[in-house]
């Protein structure tokens, strides 16, 4: 069956450290994969997308990589700060069409001051 | 900046009760999704449309239908509320030619 797999419901970490999300997949072949910030409350906002034949994209303090053969995504924070807390999702992009996206369930980040 | 707004943030239904969640975009994005989200499952698809009139089912389709009349505007009606309904709906929309979603602030859901 197919699976997207964020390795941790939740991560905490202290302000200033590298927060390292993990988003492992089976049984997909994506051709890009997104990340999704969400706050409580709130809907998910883009934050990156990394194509199949890209193995890592940086914006800010934000870093993606994608391993096609491991099937996995790593999510990057660098230099965390209190105000980065909040759930990433990560998503697979698959095939052509509008209904092309699947969600992970998210990792709940907390940065401690 | 594309604009997704829903009509509620909390809502609170008794069982039996018709539901009408309403989603408007301004954007003109010709793709719009509706959602709902629960602890440990994610994001699952309810439905999506691709144009006005036109509707496909997602992965949960059962106990909602939809509605596209304007390309701005997409509803989601729960036919009858259960309880199993309770959740966190969000509505998205997305530019044929992108592959970004953009998502409202979603509607808080609890049928009693």
């Amino acid at each position: 069956s197919q699976k997207i797999e964020q390795n941790s419901e939740a991560l905490n970490i202290q302000e200033g450290k590298t927060a390292t999300l993990t988003c492992n997949y089976t049984n997909y072949s994506p051709a890009y994969l997104q990340w999704y910030r969400q706050d409580p409350g709130r809907g998910p906002v883009f934050l990156l997308l990394i194509r199949e034949n890209e193995k890592e994209k940086r914006k800010e303090r934000l870093k993606v990589t994608f391993d096609t053969t491991l099937k996995q995504s790593l999510f990057h924070i660098t230099a965390s700060q209190p105000a980065d807390s909040a759930t990433y999702l990560c998503a697979l992009g698959v095939g052509t069409g509008a209904n092309n996206l699947f969600f992970g369930t998210g990792t709940r980040l907390t940065v401690i001051p | 900046d594309v604009k997704v707004t829903q009509s509620s943030r909390y809502l609170v239904k008794r069982t039996g009760e018709k539901v009408f969640l309403e989603c408007v975009q301004d954007m003109d994005h010709e793709n719009m999704f509706w959602y709902r989200q629960d602890p440990g499952l994610g994001l699952r698809l309810i439905y999506f449309s691709y144009d006005v009139k036109m509707k496909e089912k997602g992965d949960i389709p059962e106990g909602y239908s939809v509605s596209r009349e304007k390309k701005e505007r997409f509803s989601l009606i729960l036919e009858s509320a259960s309880t199993n309904q309770t959740s966190m709906y969000l509505c998205a929309t997305l530019l044929g030619t992108q592959e970004t979603q953009y998502f409202g602030p979603g509607t808080r859901l609890l049928v009693l």
